[in-house]
């Protein structure tokens, strides 16, 4: 069966560092998202991607995040310099169309920043 | 803003049946949907509803849709030691395009299933 999957499902960093989150979709999918989950709180929406343009971000995902697809298969989230609170786990996700509602989520990235 | 809430635990025998409520403020929320999380693993999708249906029956799993008083209920038929994880209720709105895929999530309920 088709999954999201992400990669690495660890990473360790110092604060101040640059990290990069990666993210392989499901192959016929077209819209992408990525998302957090603090320890303890609600998964929260981060920003969606679709045409190779961000569509939706929320005021989580500010100038320190980026997104991108490189190729025709990653989907990656960069943290250009990590803070504390970006501790947390993220996942990603993918979805077919926009009238397809289910969206399929990868097992999550668990970033610990130190 | 929407809100999703759930409540935080519920323990449950196994071979009973178990009961997991939501409520969402969101009165233009299209889709909703049920998630499991298992230990150490992603975003399981279990099930969604259609705002405009009041029950969806997949195998051992009920949906309930209370549109009026916005409560979603999920419903595990002879619950098993191997349902025992985190289950998340969001929402999504009736917007199209990628408004679809954005989930707001209640913050989990932990299910334990005792033997």
């Amino acid at each position: 069966e088709p999954e999201v999957t992400q990669t690495p499902s660890h990473q360790v960093t110092q604060m101040g560092q640059e990290v990069i989150l990666r993210c392989v979709p499901i192959s016929n999918h077209l819209y992408f998202y990525w998302y957090r989950q603090i320890l303890g709180q609600k998964v929260e929406f981060l920003v969606s991607f679709y045409n190779n343009e961000i569509s939706e971000k929320s005021e989580i995902f500010d100038d320190q995040f980026s997104v991108e697809r490189p190729d025709g298969s990653n989907f990656t989230l960069k943290i250009r310099s990590t803070k504390l609170e970006d501790s947390a786990m993220y996942f990603c996700a993918s979805r077919w169309t926009g009238l397809w509602p289910e969206a399929f989520f990868g097992q999550g990235t668990r970033l610990t920043v130190v | 803003g929407e809100d999703v809430e759930q409540s935080l635990f519920l323990s449950v025998r196994e071979g009973d049946s178990s009961v997991i409520n939501c409520t969402y403020t969101d009165s233009s929320s299209t889709y909703l949907y049920w998630y499991k999380q298992e230990p150490g693993a992603g975003l399981q999708l279990l099930t969604y509803i259609f705002s405009n249906m009041d029950m969806k029956q997949d195998q051992r799993l009920t949906v309930l849709l209370n549109k009026k008083d916005k409560h979603l209920s999920l419903r595990i038929a002879d619950t098993q030691t191997g349902d025992s994880a985190i289950y998340f209720c969001a929402e999504s709105r009736n917007a199209g395009g990628t408004s679809y895929g954005k989930l707001t999530f209640g913050q989990g309920t932990i299910l334990t299933v005792h033997p």
